[in-house]
C-alpha cells in the first residue's frame, strides 16, 4: 500500500529564504508525482508534475526534483515571498489498477512573513 | 480559474435537507472525481467516473450519490447528512483514468457545513 509523507508539516520564515519541502513515498512504483499548493479553505492549484522518468521540473521559483530509487520528492521555492504562504501537497497515483486514486501526504504549512 | 469549476463555493444544510453539489469541467477530460477533504486530513478519493461511467466508489456511504450525465459534469447529490460530513469537497478531472501521466486538474471546492 502506497503511503505518502511531508516534513516538516508547519513551517514559518522569513521572506527571502530559500525553502525545501520533503516527500516521501513507500513504493517507488509510480508514475507521476505531483505538487500542489491550497490556500486557506480553497481548492488545489496545480503547481508542477513530474514524470517517472524525469529528475526535476522547474516553473518560475520553484523546482521540484524526483528520485524514485530513495521515494523522495523535493519542492525547492527560491526567494520566498508572503504570497508563498499556503500549504502545499504532494501526490502519487495509486500503483498498478489503482493508478485513478490519487494519493495525497498531509502537506506542508508553509507561512512566509514580511 | 482552473478549468474545473465547482458550484456552490459554500452550502450551509440541515440534516434532513437534500441538496447537490456541481462540478463542470470544459477541458476535453474523460475522467472526473470526487474528494473529500475534511480538518486535519489528507484528502479522500470518494467516487471516480470514467467516460460517464462510474468506476470506482471507494467505499461512500449512500447518503452520497453521484450523478455524471456527460463528460464535463458531475455531481454530488447529498441527503439526510451526518454533521461529521461537513468537509471541503473537492472535484478533479483528468485526461483519462489510465493516463496517470497527464496528471489532475482540482476545482476551487464546495465547503460543505452539515448543522
Amino acid at each position: 500500500k502506497q503511503e505518502v509523507t511531508q516534513i516538516p508539516a508547519a513551517l514559518s520564515v522569513p521572506e527571502g529564504e530559500n525553502l525545501v519541502l520533503n516527500c516521501s513515498f513507500t513504493d517507488s512504483a509510480i508514475y507521476n508525482l505531483q505538487w500542489f499548493r491550497q490556500d486557506p479553505g480553497k481548492g488545489l492549484t496545480s503547481l508542477l508534475l513530474i514524470q517517472s522518468s524525469q529528475r526535476e521540473q522547474t516553473s518560475g521559483r520553484l523546482n521540484a526534483s524526483l528520485d524514485k530509487s530513495s521515494g523522495r520528492s523535493t519542492l525547492y521555492i527560491a526567494a520566498s515571498q508572503p504570497g508563498d504562504s499556503a500549504t502545499y501537497l504532494c501526490a502519487v497515483p495509486g500503483l498498478f489498477y489503482n493508478t485513478d486514486k490519487l494519493i495525497f501526504g498531509t502537506g506542508t504549512r508553509l507561512q512566509v512573513f514580511p | 480559474e482552473t478549468g474545473v469549476t465547482q458550484t456552490p463555493r459554500h452550502l450551509v444544510m440541515g440534516m434532513t435537507n437534500k441538496k447537490s453539489l456541481k462540478c463542470e469541467q470544459h477541458l476535453g477530460h474523460n475522467a472526473m472525481y470526487w474528494y473529500k477533504q475534511s480538518a486535519k486530513k489528507p484528502l479522500e478519493l470518494m467516487f471516480v467516473y470514467n467516460f460517464k461511467e462510474q468506476t470506482e466508489n471507494n467505499s461512500v456511504p449512500s447518503r452520497f450519490s453521484p450523478e455524471c450525465p456527460n463528460s464535463s459534469h458531475l455531481f454530488l447529490h447529498l441527503h439526510t447528512l451526518q454533521p461529521e460530513d461537513s468537509a471541503l469537497y473537492l472535484c478533479a478531472s483528468s485526461q483519462d483514468r489510465t493516463e496517470a501521466n497527464y496528471g489532475y486538474t482540482f476545482g476551487s471546492g464546495t465547503r460543505l457545513t452539515v448543522v
